[in-house]
């Protein structure tokens, strides 16, 4: 059975950094692309960043971009992604996601909550 | 960057059909995916590649993708099926790789 968990959510001030973490099990896990997609509290889904399995390549929307790093440990079949210069815009359920066919998202994780507030 | 569109909302009479469309530039070139989410829980994959259901989805969703928009529809709905939709693709000169439309609230009356 497929299960993502995340991990590393909490309260954080403006221009401060957190680190999540995504423990994953039940399948290969370096052979396939990982996501962080983000949900703010009342509206939709956005797509944060992705790596692909081997980690080489690594995308981030434009809204994150310069201030995230996403990065893999497939020794230890964790995701990870470093937010760092976080503003109020960061706000949001994080959830991990694994890569399915055609660039859909076939599991995803519990969510983990990032607050940013002064 | 690509635009996806969706209803708001979509109410519907338990044991009819609900139809939820996603709007966007050619979208029938493209690879549509759908997602349900309920309250407090992360999103769950119902169609992927336009029609396809995962395994596990119930053969009451199915999906359909052309021209300028994708559907998705499920019959005989249930109270269970009330939820927010997304769709979403994968666009790769868009400023998001993986594009979300903005949702649709179902509601079963």
């Amino acid at each position: 059975e497929v299960q993502l968990l995340e991990s590393g959510g909490g309260l954080a001030r403006p221009g401060g950094s957190l680190r999540l973490s995504c423990a994953a099990s039940g399948f290969t896990f370096e052979t396939y692309g990982m996501s962080w997609v983000r949900q703010a509290p009342g509206r939709g889904l956005e797509w944060v960043s992705g790596i692909s399995p081997s980690g080489d390549r690594t995308d981030y929307a434009d809204s994150v971009k310069g201030r995230f790093t996403i990065f893999r440990d497939s020794s230890k079949n964790t995701l990870n992604l470093q937010m760092n210069r976080l503003t109020i815009e960061d706000t949001a359920v994080y959830f991990c996601a694994k890569e399915g066919w055609n660039e859909s998202f076939d599991y995803w994780g519990q969510g983990t909550l990032v607050a940013v507030s002064s | 960057s690509y635009v996806l569109t969706q209803p708001p909302s979509v109410s519907v009479a338990p044991g009819k059909t609900a139809t939820i469309t996603c709007g966007g530039d050619d979208i029938g070139t493209k690879s549509v995916h759908w997602y349900q989410q309920k309250p407090g829980q992360a999103p769950v994959l119902v169609i992927y590649a336009d029609t396809i259901r995962p395994s596990g989805i119930p053969e009451r969703f199915s999906g359909s993708n052309s021209g300028n928009t994708a559907t998705l529809t499920f019959s005989r709905v249930e109270a269970g099926d009330e939820a927010d939709y997304y769709c979403q693709v994968w666009d790769r000169v868009s400023d998001h790789l993986y594009v979300f439309g903005p949702g649709t609230t179902v509601t079963v009356l």
